[in-house]
């Protein structure tokens, strides 16, 4: 199976400050099939981003991701106070089909 | 917009066998463009992906879970089932349901349902 490893575990950044996620596969990922939630305390994840690059309905242009192969990232250019949540990658290419870790986005 | 809930027992004795059910509104399950999951989350922890259904009772199953897994489906009540049998503390998680499309391409999951939790526990 693909291990994602995400990276920082932790993100500790003020509003208005730049984040950016790194989700690492342990074997590139077919056709850039990858997603990236969000998942807020006692909520469902939610989608943000899929095909790598392309914004779910409803995301706002804040958010953006990037990246082919092995390598990704989720860039939250300005963040906002309900953007201090927890962010997943998935890749959707391979079953069966794996999360990473995981990384904390909190207010420092 | 379709919706997704779960529903089931909070609390299963372990070696028992965990049933959760998940209803889907707002659309017909007997689409032929999706594919219906089951995702887990224990305590503190991550994702992980315990299967999927097509509505013509095609699955897919994770490896870790597949002897112990059966996902079925019911369209005439718009719902489809997880049964995990031989439970463990190790299975204590919220359980969520989500659909996904049916081709590879458009694998993500989206929508989700807000999950239940489920306790193994004698």
């Amino acid at each position: 199976e693909i291990v994602l490893t995400q990276s920082p575990g932790t993100l500790s950044l003020s509003p208005g400050e730049r984040a950016t996620l790194s989700c690492r596969a342990s074997q590139s990922v077919s056709s850039s099939y990858l997603a990236w939630y969000q998942q807020k305390p006692g909520q469902a994840p939610r989608l943000l981003i899929y095909g790598a690059s392309i914004r779910a309905t409803g995301v706002p242009d804040r958010f953006s991701g990037s990246g082919s192969g092995t390598d990704y990232s989720l860039t939250i250019s300005r963040l906002e106070p309900e953007d201090f949540a927890v962010y997943y990658c998935q890749q959707y290419g391979f079953s069966p089909y794996t999360f990473g870790q995981g990384t904390k986005v909190e207010i420092k | 917009q379709v919706q997704l809930q779960e529903s089931g027992p909070g609390l299963v004795k372990p070696s028992q066998t965990l049933s959760l059910t998940c209803t889907v509104s707002g659309g017909s399950i007997s689409s032929a463009s999706y594919y219906w999951s089951w995702i887990r989350q224990p305590a503190g922890k991550g994702l992980e992906w315990i299967g999927r259904i097509y509505t013509s009772g095609g699955t897919n199953y994770n490896p870790s879970l597949k002897s112990r897994v059966a996902i079925s489906v019911d369209t005439s009540k718009n719902q489809f089932s997880l049964k995990l049998s031989s439970v463990t503390a190790a299975d204590t998680a919220v359980y969520y349901c989500a659909r996904s499309g049916m081709v590879v391409a458009t694998n993500w999951l989206d929508p989700w349902g807000q999950g239940t939790l489920v306790t193994v526990s004698s």
